[in-house]
């Protein structure tokens, strides 16, 4: 299996940070990384796919990079809906596999 | 647009099998990969498999003797079973399109039902 280990675990920001979320695969991925939201209660919603491509109606200032085997998703100014758990997941493999979360909460 | 609405028993007993439904509705079934993913209370996103919908499967290998997805296209719906069941696998159950890019074979989770709550009880 291809292991994705997010760090940090939990991050504390205001509103108005630049936040930046590191997800490392295990293996090379290439750009096959994409990056959820989850707020309390609520189902994931896509954010990023292929490494670096925003779904569409999620806003500008969420961005995704990176290839092989680092990736990191920037938030460059927090809005309070941001507060949140953010998983990044891969589908280079046909075996899916998700990070452990990066919990995202207000300071 | 796409909806996606998971059903089933809110609680199963240990040793039994769990039975959920995902309903498509505003679209059709056919021409996507559907996934079901679980999250044990307070904790992260396990993927437990995903079907085509040309019927074929892959498994999460953790749980693959114990999983069966399956497609019905005429109902527009795709069902999960998880045979003896214990605490560990209470969770929120969700269903997702698993979607594939229109460049290259790029695919990710871009629908996801609600989630319905699972207990499973001694």
């Amino acid at each position: 299996d291809i292991q994705l280990t997010q760090s940090p675990s939990s991050l504390s920001a205001s509103v108005g940070d630049r936040v930046t979320i590191t997800c490392r695969a295990s293996q090379s991925i290439t750009t096959y990384l994409n990056w959820y939201q989850q707020n309390p209660g609520k189902a994931p919603k896509l954010l990023i796919y292929a490494a670096s491509s925003l779904q569409s109606g999620v806003p500008s200032r969420f961005s995704g990079s990176g290839s092989g085997t680092d990736f990191t998703l920037t938030i460059s100014s927090l809005q309070p809906e941001d507060f949140a758990t953010y998983y990044c997941q891969q589908s280079y493999s046909t075996l899916l596999t998700f990070g452990q979360g990066t919990r995202l909460e207000i300071k | 647009q796409v909806q996606l609405q998971e059903s089933g028993p809110g609680l199963v007993k240990s040793s039994e099998t769990l039975s959920l439904t995902c309903t498509v509705s505003g679209g059709s079934i056919s021409s996507y990969s559907w996934s079901w993913i679980r999250q044990p209370p307070g904790k992260g996103l396990e993927w437990i498999g995903y079907i085509y919908y040309s019927g074929s499967a892959n498994y999460n290998p953790s749980l693959k003797s114990r999983v069966t997805i399956s497609i019905d296209t005429s109902m527009n719906q795709v069902s999960l079973k998880l045979s003896s069941v214990s605490a560990a696998d209470t969770a929120v159950f969700y269903c997702a399109r698993y979607s594939k890019s229109s460049h290259y074979n790029y695919y990710y989770m871009d629908i996801w039902g609600k989630g319905t709550t699972v207990t499973v009880s001694s």
